[in-house]
C-alpha cells in the first residue's frame, strides 16, 4: 500500500533562517501533491498544489519542489517567523476527485 | 475567509447517544464531500468519500451503520455517530471539493464521549 513519510516529527529553527520539511512516498507518483497548515484544534489550511510535470511552485515565503525520480517534494519556508509555527501536513492525491491521502506532519517550531 | 463550514465545533455526549455534524461549503458547490478523523499528534485518516445525491463510499474498516453520512445537496454533508462509545471520541473534519478548486477543510469537530 502507499505509504507517506514526513521526514521529522518535529523541527525546530531560528527565526530568519530557511525551514525546510521532507515529504517522501513510496509506489506510483500521485497526480499532484499538496502541503497544508494545521494549527492545533483548527482543520488543515491549504498552502501549495503541486503537479507531478511540475518541478517547483512558489508562494511569497513559500517553495514547494517535487522531484518524482525520488518519490519526494521539499517545503521551504524562507525567512521564517514564530508566526510560522505549526505543523505542516504533506498530501497526495492519485486521481482528481479523490481523497487526499496525509503523512503524519512536521511540527515547526521557530523561536525568536 | 472560510469557504467550508463545520459546526458544532465542540461536543460532549453521553456514552449511547447520537450526534451530528454539519459540514457546509459556503460559496462553492461541493460535488465530493470526504469526511476523516484524527487522533491527537495522527495524521488525518480518511473514513468515507461522499457525492452529491449518492451513497457514501466507507474505507475499510469504518462501520458505515455507526458513522451514517447524508450528503443531500451541493453544500451540505452531515456524519451522524450512532450510539456513541468513549473511543469514538476523537477530532472529525470534513473536507470538501467542486470543480476545479482545491480541496478544503472545516475546522473540525472535537466529539468527546463520557
Amino acid at each position: 500500500s502507499q505509504k507517506i513519510e514526513q521526514n521529522s516529527e518535529a523541527l525546530n529553527i531560528q527565526e530568519g533562517k530557511t525551514a525546510t520539511l521532507t515529504c517522501n512516498y513510496t509506489n506510483y507518483s500521485p497526480a499532484y501533491l499538496q502541503w497544508y497548515r494545521q494549527d492545533p484544534g483548527r482543520g488543515p489550511v491549504f498552502l501549495l498544489l503541486i503537479r507531478e510535470n511540475e518541478k517547483e511552485k512558489r508562494k511569497e515565503r513559500l517553495k514547494v519542489t517535487f522531484d518524482t525520480t525520488l518519490k519526494q517534494s521539499l517545503f521551504h519556508i524562507t525567512a521564517s517567523q514564530p508566526a510560522d509555527s505549526a505543523t505542516y501536513l504533506c498530501a497526495l492525491v492519485y486521481q482528481a476527485g479523490t481523497a487526499l491521502i496525509f503523512g503524519k506532519g512536521t511540527t515547526l517550531s521557530v523561536s525568536s | 475567509g472560510a469557504v467550508v463550514s463545520q459546526h458544532p465545533s465542540r461536543v460532549i455526549c453521553k456514552s449511547g447517544t447520537s450526534v451530528k455534524i454539519e459540514c457546509r461549503s459556503l460559496d462553492f458547490q461541493a460535488t465530493t464531500m470526504f469526511w476523516y478523523r484524527q487522533f491527537p499528534k495522527q495524521s488525518l485518516m480518511l473514513m468515507a468519500t461522499s457525492n452529491e445525491g449518492s451513497k457514501a463510499t466507507y474505507e475499510q474498516g469504518v462501520e458505515k451503520d455507526k458513522f451514517l453520512i447524508n450528503h443531500a445537496s451541493l453544500t451540505l454533508s452531515t456524519l451522524t455517530v450512532t450510539s456513541a462509545h468513549p473511543e469514538d471520541s476523537s477530532f472529525y473534519i470534513c473536507s470538501a471539493v467542486g470543480g476545479n478548486s482545491p480541496l478544503h477543510f472545516g475546522n473540525g469537530t472535537r466529539l468527546t464521549v463520557t
